[in-house]
């Protein structure tokens, strides 16, 4: 079963706590991304890589980092020095830039 | 920087009706992608448009991209409550940018 897979769907954290959200794809995707949706907004680019061991900023990546030492996986760090990470956090794969993009089904972090 | 716009931000609906949601640019697009997000999950691909003047057709919902490929619309007929949840365009100028998108809320 080909696809996207998140975990944890939901986090929990105290401010001033790094967390690290998984995102793993097993649809052999060149491309990976990080995206933030807050409540009735639209997506907003993180981080996006294109391939291994090479990753870009999106238009939010003050606070967050990534790494992506395999294909398959890509995961985000928000850091403490992020000032409002409490939002739901989408990863999507693409076979390659600017095509049709799979969402994972997205982590719910919570940082009081 | 560059955006694209989506209007309207929410459309309500009543079931049976028609409606048309807008996603315009300022600048000349390389393709445009749409998208639907049902409440509470995660954003689905529907369809890409790469041609200028494209028209395509998924049974009650018609993509059309503008002749100066700086505008699209996604037009439904015969809105069905499973039609409910945000419809997103994605533009791109080398990497995809989301538009806000239109909430779609439908009554029966």
């Amino acid at each position: 079963d080909g696809g996207i897979t998140q975990s944890p769907k939901y986090l929990f954290r105290k401010e001033g706590q790094n967390v690290t959200l998984s995102c793993e794809q097993n649809l052999n995707h060149d491309a990976m991304y990080w995206y933030r949706q807050d409540p009735g907004q639209g997506l907003r680019l993180i981080y996006y890589s294109q391939i291994v061991n090479d990753f870009q900023k999106g238009d939010i990546a003050e606070g967050y980092s990534v790494s992506r030492e395999k294909k398959e996986s890509f995961p985000l760090t928000v850091t403490s020095a992020q000032k409002n990470p409490t939002a739901f956090y989408l990863c999507a794969s693409s076979s390659a830039r600017d095509y049709e993009q799979y969402f994972g089904p997205g982590t719910r972090l919570t940082v009081t | 920087g560059q955006q694209v716009m989506q209007i309207p931000q929410y459309q309500h609906v009543q079931e049976g009706e028609d409606f048309t949601t807008y996603c315009n640019s300022s600048t000349t697009l390389s393709n445009i992608q749409w998208y639907k997000q049902r409440p509470g999950g995660h954003p689905v691909f529907l369809i890409q448009l790469v041609k200028s003047g494209e028209v395509k057709k998924q049974k009650r919902l018609t993509f059309q991209f503008g002749e100066a490929k700086k505008n699209s619309s996604l037009h439904i007929t015969a809105t069905q409550t499973t039609d409910v949840g945000t419809y997103f365009c994605a533009a791109s100028w080398g990497k995809l940018q989301f538009g806000a998108g239109t909430q779609v809320v439908v009554t029966p």
